[in-house]
């Protein structure tokens, strides 16, 4: 059975630093894995998806890569400001469902 | 969020009621899902569907039941509501089973008191 697990459930860092969130999966054998975003209160936003055939994704301050092998995914945020403060989920998909991570809440200190 | 809503948005409601959450979509996508949230637990599908009358069980469906008569609207209902169904309830659409271009809801606090 596939789990996907997100260490820290936590973390907490000043503005400015870069920093690096972790994604583990069981079973390597997945289509795809997303990273979403969701503020306090809100629905869920799409921030990045990867398909099992490519190693990584960018958008703007964002790079997710991904390595099936190892079973791990990282997210990398540059430069982070107050606004990325959130909670970040990845899912996997695998074996035809969808398995999602029970996030990581980042708080970005001013 | 743009091309999803979720209705209502909060609602308190008493244990043994019926509850109906409406899903409403104008992507015209095939996939439709109902996920709740609690603490420590992370996202948990209920139900998903896959088309119009065709849908199917989550991981922790005991207690709903849902509806897609048409393509825009995926129903969500308590039969008879508990207070381990408070939760928030999320919908959430995407053109393919694999989730690509998934898209959610603003979600559905439910209290059940």
């Amino acid at each position: 059975k596939q789990e996907v697990t997100q260490i820290p459930a936590a973390l907490s860092v000043p503005e400015g630093e870069n920093l690096v969130l972790n994604c583990s999966f069981t079973d390597s054998a997945i289509y795809n894995l997303q990273w979403f975003r969701q503020d306090p209160g809100k629905g869920l936003t799409s921030l990045l998806l990867i398909q099992s055939s490519q190693r990584e994704q960018t958008s703007g301050r964002l790079n997710a890569s991904l390595d099936k092998s190892s079973g791990r995914s990282t997210l990398y945020i540059a430069a982070s400001q107050p606004g990325d403060s959130a909670t970040y989920l990845c899912v996997v998909g695998s074996n035809y469902q969808l398995i999602w991570g029970a996030g990581t809440k980042l708080i970005i200190k001013p | 969020d743009a091309g999803i809503t979720q209705s209502p948005r909060h609602k308190v409601t008493e244990t043994g009621t019926p509850v109906t959450l409406r899903c409403h979509q104008t992507e015209n996508h095939r996939y439709m899902y109902w996920y709740r949230q609690d603490p420590g637990h992370g996202l948990r599908l209920i139900h998903y569907s896959y088309g119009v009358k065709d849908t199917d069980k989550g991981e922790v469906s005991d207690g709903y039941s849902v509806s897609r008569s048409k393509t825009e609207d995926f129903l969500l209902t308590l039969e008879s509501a508990t207070s381990s169904q408070t939760s928030v309830y999320f919908c959430a659409i995407s053109e393919s089973w694999s989730g690509s271009g998934y898209t959610f809801g603003s979600g559905t606090r439910l209290t059940v008191v």
